[in-house]
């Protein structure tokens, strides 16, 4: 079944690009009608939806991020990647990337993220 | 953006209690609706999606309804591994947000 596993540094300083790959195993980043998105999770907080992005590389950016955020697809890797710049402690969080996908293919709505990477904790600090 | 919130914030239940959590949209998102489920330091994990429809292998225990703006998940009798913190999450418009999620605790 189709696995996901995130990876990048633990550690940023402030006002640098925090960047982070997802790899796809199990299946095809370009399969489907799925897109490839990302989450964030600060300490005991909730859940925060950065975006997601289709194997053609049509992105959707969360509002309050998106002048920071560029995602992208490599589909020779099987990798989905995360850029976010500028970043301050703000950012400090564990981000996740998931499966985000309809209930049948062919239909683009209803959608939901129904396979999860474990999750990354990045931490921005000087 | 579509705001989502939660109640309660957290809730305190026993084993074979019967438990809902409520999830009321900041507009209409008809059955867009998913609920997660996710235990201390690990991913969320699919409970529900399209406001009722049950994820394959999620046990049955697990119930979703409600459409529009109000929405709730039903655990029909708790079990041990039910304790967790449980959100939902629109899909009907961008950006996809989240609610601020519900802590299931032991009694």
């Amino acid at each position: 079944q189709v696995q996901l596993q995130e990876s990048g540094p633990g550690l940023v300083k402030p006002s640098q690009t925090l960047s982070l790959t997802c790899t796809v195993s199990g299946g095809s980043v370009s399969s489907g009608s799925h897109y490839w998105s990302w989450i964030r999770q600060p300490a005991g907080k909730g859940l925060e939806w950065i975006g997601r992005i289709y194997s053609n590389e049509n992105t959707n950016y969360n509002p309050s991020l998106k002048s920071r955020v560029t995602m992208s697809v490599d589909t020779s890797k099987n990798q989905v990647s995360l850029k976010l710049s500028s970043v301050t402690a703000a950012d400090t969080a564990v981000y996740y990337c998931a499966r985000d996908r309809p209930p049948a293919p062919g239909i683009f709505y209803y959608y939901y993220m129904d396979v999860w990477g474990k999750g990354t904790t990045v931490t921005v600090s000087s | 953006d579509i705001q989502m919130t939660q109640s309660p914030s957290s809730l305190s239940a026993s084993v074979g209690d019967r438990v809902t959590i409520t999830c009321r949209a900041s507009q209409t998102i008809s059955s867009y609706l998913n609920w997660y489920q996710q235990k201390p330091g690990k991913a969320p994990k699919l409970l529900i999606y399209a406001a009722s429809t049950l994820q394959s292998g999620v046990p049955s225990r697990f119930s979703g309804s409600g459409s529009g703006t109000d929405f709730t998940l039903t655990i029909s009798s708790l079990q041990p591994e039910d304790f967790a913190t449980y959100s939902c999450q629109q899909s009907y418009s961008l950006p996809h947000s989240f609610g601020q999620g519900t802590k299931l605790e032991i009694k």
